[in-house]
């Protein structure tokens, strides 16, 4: 198992509330990602992080935003959250071995907006 | 789109059958992964192939690689009820000499169901 955590697992919350979701790697990897993923989907990247201080927007448009104040940690902030943001955010950093680098996986946040 | 497509959508198998799942892609690559995801839960990296690879074994994984056809296959031998799972392919895409945009573009992935 890779050393990434997401917390919460289930979020359960009404409209309009902000929340906030937790990533945190112990591996000191530079790059981390959030992906966002419908049933049955593919994976969309919504934000990524090359470093402290670094952060971009992803292929897939999204109303959330992203910090990077520590290496080990990438938190994903909704200000007002809607019924549309109802999905599973999974959050990934990359670590290299010689000329590849592959991701691993924190376990995901399934967050539903009521 | 540069995402991998992997094909069938859809697998079912009796244990101890092979599975085969294959993925498409559109544009050049560095390398090509394939990962896995049981229900609910996060991918977990399983093998990779690089650019110039055609074939790649681990343990009852084979992973072949077609880059001609933009293509790749994802074989697991003897298969078990604890394979059932989705399994993704991502493609590590090649930008000018060589470079890699450093991300990866997923499919939509095959759920594979191993029945006992």
């Amino acid at each position: 198992e890779a050393d990434i955590y997401q917390t919460p697992r289930y979020l359960v919350i009404g409209t309009g509330k902000k929340i906030t979701l937790e990533c945190s790697q112990t591996m000191g990897h530079d790059k981390m990602y959030w992906y966002q993923q419908d049933p049955g989907m593919e994976l969309h990247l919504i934000h990524y992080s090359y470093g402290v201080n670094s952060t971009e927007k992803g292929d897939l448009s999204s109303e959330s935003t992203v910090s990077r104040i520590r290496t080990e940690h990438f938190p994903l902030t909704l200000e007002s959250a809607r019924p549309s943001h109802t999905s599973q955010y999974l959050c990934a950093s990359s670590g290299k071995q010689g000329w590849d680098e592959k991701l691993f996986f924190g376990s995901g946040t399934q967050l539903s907006v009521l | 789109s540069q995402q991998g497509e992997e094909d069938p959508q859809a697998l079912s198998i009796q244990e101890g059958e092979n599975a085969t799942m294959n993925c498409s892609y559109k544009t050049s690559i560095n390398n090509l992964q394939w990962y896995r995801q049981n229900s609910g839960r996060g991918l977990v990296h399983l093998i990779l192939i690089r650019s110039n690879e055609r074939e790649k074994h681990s343990g009852r994984l084979r992973v072949t690689l077609d880059t001609s056809k933009k293509s790749s296959s994802l074989l697991i031998t003897a298969s078990r009820a604890a394979d059932t799972a989705s399994y993704f392919c991502a493609t590590d895409v090649k930008v000018d000499r060589g470079s890699t945009l450093g991300r990866l573009y997923f499919g939509r992935g095959t759920q594979l169901t191993v029945w006992p």
